[in-house]
């Protein structure tokens, strides 16, 4: 299994840039979550998605942000236009369901927008 | 919603010394509670998680328990070692819905 699998590793951009964080969630779990993490907010949660459809987003900080998950495999964290303060360490973590609760976090994206 | 409260946001000890670290949560509905391991640099990775029809839960040095009464739950850390460094984080979440996290607490065990 090779876990949960996040794509960029790391990004530097200037502000005013999109960008595009991806991921691949583990096969077979139905629940995918973006997290951002910043020494000052700490962990935050930015929106679930069960089965494809997004059941919360009430995270996302501003109308700049925004996810998709147009299959079972695949998600994005889109973040158009990019700015200095959303620079901070993005994970996204899958879910089996059901009876299986934990959540398995990916390595993360770590973000910088000079 | 869910809200959970973590203790101490630091937290210090010598190795061969015990480490708790405390969490409290607001929705009595809330029936998993994880905890995880963060070190620098990484994922945060689950160490341990408890259900809420148990009261107490132990992995060899780590044990959490749970006060359903009183909502709060606990991470017992026994003959801490330098690798147990790191931030801890605690969970609450019901059924399959979001899970809330802690603030974290940083812990540093002392050679």
């Amino acid at each position: 299994d090779a876990g949960v699998i996040q794509s960029p590793r790391h990004e530097v951009t200037e502000m005013g840039q999109e960008v595009t964080l991806r991921c691949k969630p583990i096969s077979g779990h139905n629940s995918l979550f973006w997290y951002r993490q910043t020494m000052m907010r700490g962990l935050e949660l930015l929106i679930y998605f069960n089965n494809n459809v997004p059941i919360d987003d009430s995270g996302m900080p501003e109308d700049r942000f925004s996810a998709k998950m147009p299959n079972a495999s695949f998600s994005t964290l889109k973040i158009q236009p990019s700015e200095p303060r959303d620079s901070a360490v993005y994970f996204c973590a899958s879910r089996r369901g059901g009876t299986e609760e934990t959540q398995y976090f990916g390595p993360g994206t770590r973000l910088l927008v000079l | 919603g869910e809200n959970v409260e973590q203790h101490p946001s630091t937290l210090s000890v010598q190795e061969g010394d015990s480490a708790v670290i405390k969490c409290t949560y607001s929705d009595s509905a809330s029936n998993y509670f994880p905890w995880y391991k963060q070190e620098l640099g990484k994922r945060p990775q689950l160490i341990i998680d408890i259900r809420s029809n148990v009261g107490e839960k132990k992995d060899q040095r780590i044990a959490v328990t749970l006060n359903k009464t009183a909502k709060h739950f606990s991470l017992h850390i026994t003959e801490t070692q330098p690798e147990d460094s790191a931030v801890y984080f605690c969970a609450a979440s019901m059924g399959n819905n979001d899970m809330r996290f802690g603030a974290g607490t940083r812990l540093t065990v002392k050679p």
